[in-house]
């Protein structure tokens, strides 16, 4: 079995400020894990991938994650924020190394105060 | 290389009638799957193939829900009798064996019943 969950479904930060946005996961086999963002009326674009190499994950617009096993967390992070960040994001897990469809989190939506 | 496409993008119809939904996936994916998201929710799986051969069916998927993909191609999603709660988006997504790429989403297919 496989579940994501994405701690606080709105989150609001200032332009500029450090974005954080939290997913754990659980999965009986060894993960692999992503995050996705969506913007309105669009499919899901993918930002990161962590496949079991290095823990510390970077992604395109500046996006980082770092996997955690003792934690199962994947947290999502950006030192300064950009107004055309504002999106849905999603956190996704995928058991048995990438052989099993992804699972995703409720999502969380960021918006960037000016 | 045009990604992934979703025909229609909007569907409205009424409670009772049968729509069908198309996808053209990435010419070179094998792996072809379909999802339904719900406002404010994160992506669900229903379903994926395999080149032809559909491999996992999810819960949600009821016998009113059929998927093909024949030759291996592009895939549909028929749902007979629709009810209000299928007003969903349906997401389709390709990928090259399995999640380690990630996925490719195309932009969804809105179906509104009414």
């Amino acid at each position: 079995a496989q579940s994501v969950t994405q701690l606080g479904s709105h989150v609001s930060v200032s332009e500029g400020a450090l974005v954080l946005l939290r997913c754990n996961y659980s999965s009986s086999v060894p993960p692999y894990l992503f995050w996705y963002v969506q913007y309105p009326n669009q499919g899901l674009q993918l930002l990161l991938k962590y496949t079991s190499a290095a823990t510390l994950v970077k992604g395109i617009n500046g996006f980082e994650a770092e996997f955690k096993k003792s934690e199962t967390s994947f947290h999502l992070t950006k030192p300064s924020a950009h107004m055309s960040d504002a999106a849905e994001y999603f956190c996704a897990v995928s058991g048995d190394t990438g052989r099993r469809a992804l699972t995703f989190g409720s999502g969380t939506r960021l918006q960037v105060q000016p | 290389d045009t990604g992934v496409s979703q025909d229609p993008r909007h569907k409205i119809t009424k409670r009772g009638q049968n729509v069908t939904f198309r996808c053209d996936p990435i010419s070179e994916h094998n792996r072809l799957y379909w999802y339904r998201q719900t406002l404010g929710q994160g992506p669900e799986f229903l379903t994926y193939f395999q080149n032809e051969a559909q491999l996992e069916k999810s819960r949600l998927l009821s016998d009113r829900f059929s998927a093909e993909r024949p030759k291996g191609s592009f895939s549909t999603l028929e749902i007979q009798r629709t009810e209000q709660g299928d007003s969903a988006m349906y997401l389709c997504a390709s990928s090259f064996e399995g999640a380690v790429y990630g996925y490719t989403f195309g932009s969804g297919t809105r179906l509104t019943v009414v």
